[in-house]
């Protein structure tokens, strides 16, 4: 079975801290791809980044940087800087085939980040 | 711009009724789903598809059905709403299985509310 697991419920920081969310996943696929998703309170699930199973460079786009680790199944997204804007609910996913034959998104419980001024 | 459009933002309906959340992508995608969201538990896989008139079921499919009969659309079907299915329904899509990974597009959401 696949699983995701955002173990971090809410995250409360002042503006200008770091802040890393945690994302462990489960799979038996070899070939898979990890998603973080944010969601504002608007609501709309915004796309931030995939990575394959493959490719287990670390990213940094501005002040996300996102840290892969297959030998720990942990895929953790570190905001430098935080800010007011970063506030809203922070999905991890996780898109393999499973024992289903079939491609299919599998989503955490989510991690609520609070950035107070 | 790539669109997946879900007909309604709210939605209120009786319990017993029956309702439809539509849903529609314009970008020739093969795959659609069904996703609920509730606090505390994520987004959980309702239905999927990935081709017209094809249907599989996720990880919670009781007490709901779909219908696929165009590529572009694909609705998701309360047979008889109950006040346990008061939740955000979010309609994805993307491309063919084989290409994995390839980016899901999501819609706005339906706030359903059963009364």
């Amino acid at each position: 079975a696949q699983k995701v697991t955002q173990a971090q419920t809410e995250i409360s920081v002042v503006e200008k801290e770091d802040v890393t969310l945690d994302c462990v996943y489960e799979t038996r696929d070899t070939t898979y791809y990890l998603f973080w998703y944010k969601q504002p309170p608007s609501g709309e699930l915004v796309f931030l980044i995939r990575r394959n199973s493959f490719d287990e460079q670390n990213e940094i786009s501005g002040r996300y940087s996102w840290n892969f680790q297959k030998s720990t199944s942990s895929f953790n997204f570190t905001i430098t800087a935080s800010q007011v804007v970063d506030s809203a609910v922070y999905f991890c996913a996780l898109s393999g085939m499973g024992n289903t034959g079939f491609q299919k998104l599998v989503f955490g419980t989510g991690t609520r980040l609070l950035v107070s001024p | 711009d790539v669109k997946v459009t879900q007909s309604s933002r709210y939605l209120v309906k009786r319990t017993g009724e029956k309702v439809f959340l539509e849903c529609v992508q314009d970008m020739d995608h093969e795959n659609m789903f069904w996703y609920r969201q509730d606090p505390g538990l994520g987004l959980r896989l309702i239905y999927f598809s990935y081709d017209v008139k094809m249907k599989e079921k996720g990880d919670i499919p009781e007490g709901y059905s779909v219908s696929r009969e165009k590529k572009e659309r694909f609705s998701l079907i309360l047979e008889s709403a109950s006040t346990n299915q008061t939740s955000m329904y979010l309609c994805a899509s993307s491309l063919s299985p084989g290409t994995s990974g390839d980016g899901y597009t999501f819609g706005s959401g339906t706030r359903l509310t059963v009364v």
